[in-house]
């Protein structure tokens, strides 16, 4: 699996975009990018995925570059509870051979603040 | 729904003694994870099971064991509890065909 690269952490002012960007230089052709988060205490919640094509859910939007080198997540409108840790993942999906296994690096602790 | 959830919540174990962790889904999910996580770190995956009746071993699957006899529950077990696996378990569960996994609520485990 591509290795990923994440800010440590970020802030971000109540009702404003959040921009958490990931570096994934090495990723393969078959290799999607997945966005999941975790709020504290609790277990991670999927947001998002994409394979070349820029995808917006009721949660997020997903911007990857042409040569799919990097990617953004986009929270549009960041409140207290967006408050998370945010975790760039680049995974062939399951299927097949592939039991879909996800591995979560350090992520990017995001501050929501008012 | 009730998604995935896991039992229990909270559990303290002395060094030796042995426990299972419940993982339960009613999502009608092929595949079914156990991770742990330890503080400051990101998810470590155990074990896993593409299916009823068989299992396969993630990063760290020493000193555990898993069974998954009926397809909606993925059972962890600690034969022997060591203090180095106190940490916070996630069940996961997703469909075979892609990787949107459902975590459940967790299970701290606390061995002394």
């Amino acid at each position: 699996d591509a290795k990923t690269t994440q800010p440590t952490s970020m802030d971000c002012a109540e009702g404003r975009a959040a921009n958490l960007p990931c570096n994934h230089s090495t990723i393969s052709g078959n290799e999607y990018v997945y966005w999941y988060r975790q709020i504290h205490s609790q277990g991670p919640q999927y947001i998002i995925h994409g394979l070349k094509n820029n995808e917006t859910n009721e949660m997020a939007s997903l911007i990857i570059t042409e040569d799919r080198k990097s990617s953004t997540l986009i929270l549009p409108h960041a409140t207290l509870r967006d408050t998370a840790v945010y975790y760039c993942i680049v995974r062939v999906d399951a299927g097949g051979t592939s039991y879909g296994k996800l591995t979560f690096g350090q992520g990017t602790i995001l501050t929501v603040h008012p | 729904n009730a998604g995935v959830t896991q039992t229990p919540k909270f559990r303290v174990l002395k060094t030796g003694q042995s426990m299972t962790l419940l993982c339960a889904q009613d999502m009608n999910h092929e595949y079914m994870y156990w991770y742990r996580q330890d503080p400051g770190m990101g998810l470590r995956l155990i074990h896993y099971s593409v299916g009823e009746g068989t299992t396969a071993k993630g990063e760290v699957p020493d000193g555990y064991n898993v069974s998954r006899l009926k397809k909606q529950n993925f059972l962890l077990g600690l034969e022997s509890a060591a203090p180095s696996q106190t940490s916070v378990y996630f069940c996961a569960s997703s469909r075979r065909t892609n990787n949107e996994q459902f975590f459940g609520p967790g299970t701290r485990l606390t061995v002394l």
